[in-house]
């Protein structure tokens, strides 16, 4: 099975300064991989996607980094902005069945922007 | 606009009270799924439908029932509903590889 973790469970951060958060995977075979945010309230919204065959991908401030020698995701924001404050966590999944895809979850990182 | 809706948003109930969370999305996805969400756990998958009439059990189905007679709906059921129930539920629905989350049920049993 698929086991996931992230290495801190809350993050500060100046507002513009750039955030790292970071997620641990142990099942090598495991080919996508996702960012998700959540606010206080809210279900999970998809942030950014990567899948095995990329090392990095980037997005509208975003940027997602995949490790695959050390089995380790991260995600970094540019210049962090208060609405960035949110719970991120990262789900890993193995090659898709048909349309299923079955994903494992990290427990998150609250990241809160400091003024 | 894409869109997984819960109801009831909230709902506190008395133990062994048979319930249901019902779940609807407007993207014609195949496959939906249930996930409870607890402090420090993580997202975990109870049950998941890969389509219409086809269940499987996810990482912690005990204790939950679900089905899914037509695409657009697939609701949870707690048959006999124990405090150990008391969480945040999400429903979700994908395609191959994108997955939209509805809002979330926030169920406390006494």
């Amino acid at each position: 099975g698929e086991s996931v973790g992230l290495h801190l469970p809350t993050l500060s951060v100046q507002e513009g300064d750039n955030s790292i958060i970071n997620c641990a995977y142990s099942n090598s075979a495991s080919d996508y991989f996702i960012w998700y945010k959540q606010e206080s309230g809210k279900g999970p919204q998809f942030i950014i996607d990567i899948r095995s065959n990329m090392d990095k991908r980037q997005g509208q401030r975003v940027t997602v980094l995949l490790n695959k020698t050390v089995k380790h995701l991260s995600l970094q924001i540019a210049a962090t902005q208060p609405g960035d404050s949110a719970v991120y966590f990262c789900a890993v999944g193995g090659r898709p069945s048909g349309s299923a895809r079955q994903l494992t979850f990290g427990s998150g990182t609250q990241l809160t922007v400091l003024p | 606009e894409a869109q997984v809706t819960q109801n009831p948003r909230y709902l506190i109930t008395v133990t062994g009270k048979k319930l249901t969370v019902t779940c609807s999305q407007n993207m014609n996805h195949e496959y939906m799924s249930w996930y409870r969400q607890d402090p420090g756990l993580g997202l975990r998958q109870i049950y998941y439908s890969m389509n219409v009439e086809v269940t499987d059990k996810g990482d912690v189905p005990e204790g939950y029932k679900v089905s899914r007679k037509e695409k657009r709906n697939f609701p949870l059921i707690l048959e006999s509903p124990s405090p150990n129930q008391t969480s945040l539920y999400f429903c979700a629905s994908r395609s191959v590889y994108e997955q939209y989350f509805g809002p979330g049920t926030r169920l406390t049993v006494t």
